[in-house]
């Protein structure tokens, strides 16, 4: 089967625009889950989709936003770009809960300027 | 949010070394990963521990779960260059459906 993939791979916005991240899980699966990593926080947990609802949501503000369609293709929206928006986004799928092993795709580096 | 203690931070071994690295946490947690990611990429998981006491080998990687459910350790034995790379642990307690991480392990090994 392929992998977690994650388009694009790399992204450079200025302040104030707005981004769309786009990932595709692995076959059959149907949880997507969102996070970002920064080298001050690490990991951070954003959502998990699962069926196109979010089911899960961690402590980020509203300007983070995503979805997910019917084929359990999901994507992150983040509006008004923060220069501390600038992380690694990673996204990671499971087959129906995300409490089962999670595989992560490699990411969308976003700079912001 | 919440997140594991993980340690140590960094670690520059000789090639051959055996490494030993460790995540607790105060809440009891009902699975552990063990995850390693290589510089711009996603991290690949390495280890699953599902049950308190688990201890399970991929290779040269050996990680336990732990027998209070606070706590997990992975073990990799006689390193090689290709082991450089950050190595995270993960968790997930009961009744939360979401992933909580370390902040890494930064592992160096020299030839």
């Amino acid at each position: 089967k392929a992998g977690v993939t994650q388009t694009p791979r790399y992204l450079i916005k200025t302040r104030g625009q707005q981004v769309t991240l786009s990932c595709s899980p692995i076959s059959g699966h149907r949880s997507v889950s969102w996070y970002q990593q920064t080298p001050g926080q690490g990991l951070q947990f954003l959502f998990e989709y699962f069926s196109e609802t979010q089911r899960n949501k961690g402590n980020f503000p509203g300007r983070f936003s995503g979805r997910q369609f019917s084929n359990s293709r999901s994507e992150m929206n983040v509006s008004t770009l923060e220069l501390g928006d600038s992380a690694l986004y990673l996204c990671a799928s499971t087959e129906t809960s995300s409490s089962d092993t999670q595989y992560f795709g490699p990411g969308t580096r976003l700079t912001v300027l | 949010g919440q997140q594991l203690n993980q340690s140590p931070q960094s670690m520059f071994i000789q090639e051959g070394e055996d490494v030993s690295m460790n995540c607790t946490s105060s809440s009891i947690f009902n699975t552990w990963l063990w995850y390693k990611q290589d510089p711009g990429e996603g991290p690949v998981l390495l280890i699953a521990l599902y049950k308190a006491g688990e201890l399970t080998s991929n290779g040269r990687l050996t990680a336990q779960f732990g027998i209070t459910r606070k706590d997990s350790f992975l073990n990799i034995s006689a390193s090689i260059p290709s082991d450089v790379g950050i190595y995270f642990c993960a968790g997930i307690q009961g009744g939360s459906e979401k992933l909580v991480f370390g902040k890494g392990t930064k592992l160096t090994v020299n030839p």
